[in-house]
């Protein structure tokens, strides 16, 4: 699976858009875009994903480059709530690569 | 729904006894993923069932941890015996899994956290 980059920690007002970013150059073809959080003392959450197209659903959107390098997950609105690692994945979406492989991830923080 | 229901929740036994983690994957879920979370190494998968058969245990450490899955609705995973470098939150995930390149995201649960003295 190809290698991310992601800034170690953000932070953000609540209220306000929160963008993360993550660095995937040598992505392939049939890899995916995965975004999972994970909310302390708790299990991660699944985000979204996406291989070209921007994706958007009730939690966050996700932009994907046109040369699928680099993605962004936006949260719209942030909350308090929203504090959490932020781990940006990429995969290949077949049986031999169902396995998720967890970075370090970006720690954000939403301040009131 | 019920999500992943993993238990117990926490554990603190000595060192050399005989550990066994549980997890009910989410109903209608054919795969299941145990993970091991410490600062040190972070969150890494230790082993992964697909219709209840393992398919690849190559992150499992050592001959100590053994992991089954009996049938579709409950997965163990044992070590035996314990250390005190296998203290670290372990979670079950399960995903819906029908072949071919679209893979389904995981759903966790709120892992085990083990402590051996």
């Amino acid at each position: 699976d190809a290698k991310t980059t992601q800034p170690p920690s953000m932070d953000c007002a609540e209220g306000r858009a929160a963008n993360l970013p993550c660095n995937h150059s040598t992505i392939s073809g049939n890899e995916y875009v995965y975004w999972y959080r994970q909310i302390h003392s708790q299990g991660p959450q699944y985000i979204i994903h996406g291989l070209k197209n921007n994706e958007t659903n009730e939690m966050a959107s996700l932009i994907i480059t046109e040369d699928r390098k680099s993605s962004t997950l936006i949260l719209p609105h942030a909350t308090l709530r929203d504090t959490a690692v932020y781990y940006c994945i990429v995969r290949v979406g077949d049986q031999g690569a169902q396995k998720l492989v967890f970075g370090q991830g970006t720690r954000l923080t939403i301040n009131p | 729904d019920a999500g992943v229901i993993q238990s117990p929740r926490h554990e603190v036994t000595e060192m050399g006894q005989e550990v066994t983690l549980r997890c009910k994957p989410i109903s209608g879920h054919n795969s299941l993923f145990w993970y091991r979370q410490t600062m040190m190494r972070g969150l890494e998968l230790l082993i992964y069932f697909n219709n209840n058969v393992p398919i690849d245990d190559s992150g499992m450490p050592e001959d100590r941890f053994s992991a089954k899955m009996p049938n579709a609705s409950f997965s163990t995973l044992k070590i035996q015996p314990s250390e005190p470098r296998d203290s670290a939150v372990y979670f079950c995930a399960s995903s819906r899994y029908a072949g071919g390149t679209r893979v389904q995201p995981q759903h966790f649960g709120d892992g085990t956290r083990l402590s051996i003295l």
